[in-house]
């Protein structure tokens, strides 16, 4: 079965500090990946998404993300982590030729002054 | 940028009522609208997939008959919550694809999602 999992529920990081954020799939072939970002009460917006290409995606808001397809992963990384970036984060996927995207169940961020 | 808004952002209704959630893409035309679920800390739940013109598609164990869809025009998707129960109380998302030409774009614009209240 399709699948999108997010390993770590809660991460807690120092301002500053570097983050990643973890994700993997199962697919039977490589499907589009994205990750979302929600703030509390909130839609979700687009930090960056992979089709093709490159696998070193860069996003918005200093984020970037690395495809790797012997790891069935699509990790989160940012270098440096301010206090507005707490938030949850999801992990999507789409397969080629549908419309049903499915979500990871979130990784909450948390980060100390 | 593709711009999604739903309204109301968040509604209390009384038990037994139904309640009405509208999303609306005001930039481009979406053919296929989605809504999801999502209870406290947890993930989003697909419920269903709208699709302009036609009957939704509904996800396994979501209860068509409560959860009435209606997506009546390239813009507009509606949610009714029909005969709200506490149960019900949740905040629900609804989202749109964009469809460049014959090509799904892949992105999922978001509205901002309505918390509903049943008391």
């Amino acid at each position: 079965a399709q699948s999108v999992t997010q390993p770590d529920i809660h991460i807690t990081v120092s301002e500053g500090a570097s983050l990643e954020l973890r994700c993997n799939y199962s697919y039977g072939a490589t499907p589009y990946l994205f990750w979302y970002v929600q703030s509390p009460g909130q839609g979700l917006q687009l930090l960056l998404k992979y089709f093709s290409g490159d696998t070193l995606v860069q996003g918005i808001k200093g984020f970037e993300a690395e495809f790797k397809r012997s790891q069935s992963s699509f990790n989160l990384r940012k270098p440096s982590v301010h206090w507005s970036d707490a938030a949850e984060y999801f992990c999507a996927a789409l397969g080629s030729g549908t419309y049903k995207y499915i979500f990871g169940t979130g990784t909450r961020l948390k980060v100390l002054a | 940028g593709a711009v999604v808004s739903q309204h109301p952002s968040w509604v209390i209704c009384k038990s037994g009522t139904s309640v009405k959630i509208e999303c609306r893409s005001l930039d481009f035309q979406a053919t296929t609208m989605f809504w999801y679920r999502q209870f406290p800390k947890q993930s989003l739940m697909l419920m269903a997939t709208s699709n302009e013109g036609s009957k939704a598609t509904y996800e396994q164990g979501v209860e068509k008959d409560k959860f009435l869809i209606n997506h009546a025009s390239l813009t507009l998707s509606t949610l009714t919550v029909t005969s709200a129960h506490p149960e019900d109380s949740s905040f629900y998302i609804c989202s749109a694809s964009r469809l460049a030409g014959e090509t799904n774009t892949g992105e999922l614009f978001f509205g901002e999602g309505s918390r509903l209240t049943v008391l």
